[in-house]
């Protein structure tokens, strides 16, 4: 089956840096994605990663290791505008995109 | 990036009314839409997948005779909830697949909040 493992919960202190981890089995592989969500509003894009290694954009990082089926976002100088729940998503073999749980992230000054 | 929008942002009902919502890729063409659903601290789950000028494919357990899906246009998605009842009550999120970029990413509309009373 499909399945896509995130931490429910995280915190952190303004300026500091936090890694959050996803752990995927799914049907085929074609991607992976980071969505931020804040509440009552839609998923945005933050990255992208199908090669393994990481990709840098700005204070949002992503690696990708496709052999372990991992993955995780890191987010530097955190502010608290960037507490929101983070999304991972991976596009499967039907190019059906399937989402982890979310990690809510909650950034205290 | 793309724009897709959703009309209307939010709606409250009485149960065993139908709902329509609608979703619009603003300035690309999307062969491709999808309707996901999300209840509160739940993540987005699949209902079904658009594709333009045929019928949507479904994901287990979402009944295609309440949701029903038309994708007419490649720039127009609707979903009509049928017959609403309290428990359809769930933030509706569309998104459309842009295939010009390397990432064939997906653009998620602001999503539709419905209340069925």
């Amino acid at each position: 089956g499909q399945n896509i493992d995130q931490p429910t919960e995280m915190t952190a202190t303004e300026g500091a840096i936090v890694q959050i981890n996803c752990t995927y089995q799914t049907s085929g592989f074609n991607g992976l994605f980071w969505y931020q969500q804040h509440a009552g509003e839609a998923p945005t894009f933050l990255s992208y990663n199908v090669l393994d290694g990481l990709e840098e954009k700005g204070r949002f990082s992503s690696f990708l290791s496709r052999s372990k089926g991992y993955s995780y976002l890191l987010l530097k100088e955190l502010q608290m505008k960037d507490s929101a729940s983070y999304l991972c998503a991976v596009r499967d073999n039907t190019d059906k995109l399937i989402f982890g749980t979310g990690t809510r992230l909650q950034v205290f000054p | 990036g793309a724009v897709v929008s959703q009309h209307p942002s939010w709606v409250i009902c009485k149960s065993g009314t139908s709902v329509k919502i609608e979703c619009r890729s603003l300035d690309f063409q999307a062969t491709t839409m999808f309707w996901y659903r999300q209840f509160p601290k739940q993540s987005l789950m699949l209902m079904a997948t658009s594709n333009e000028g045929s019928k949507a494919t479904y994901e287990q357990g979402v009944e295609k005779d309440k949701f029903l899906i038309n994708h007419a246009s490649l720039t127009l998605s609707t979903l009509t909830v049928t017959s609403a009842h309290p428990e359809d009550s769930s933030f509706y999120i569309c998104s459309a697949r842009d295939r010009s970029g390397a990432e064939s990413q997906q653009f998620f509309g602001p999503g539709t909040r419905l209340t069925v009373l």
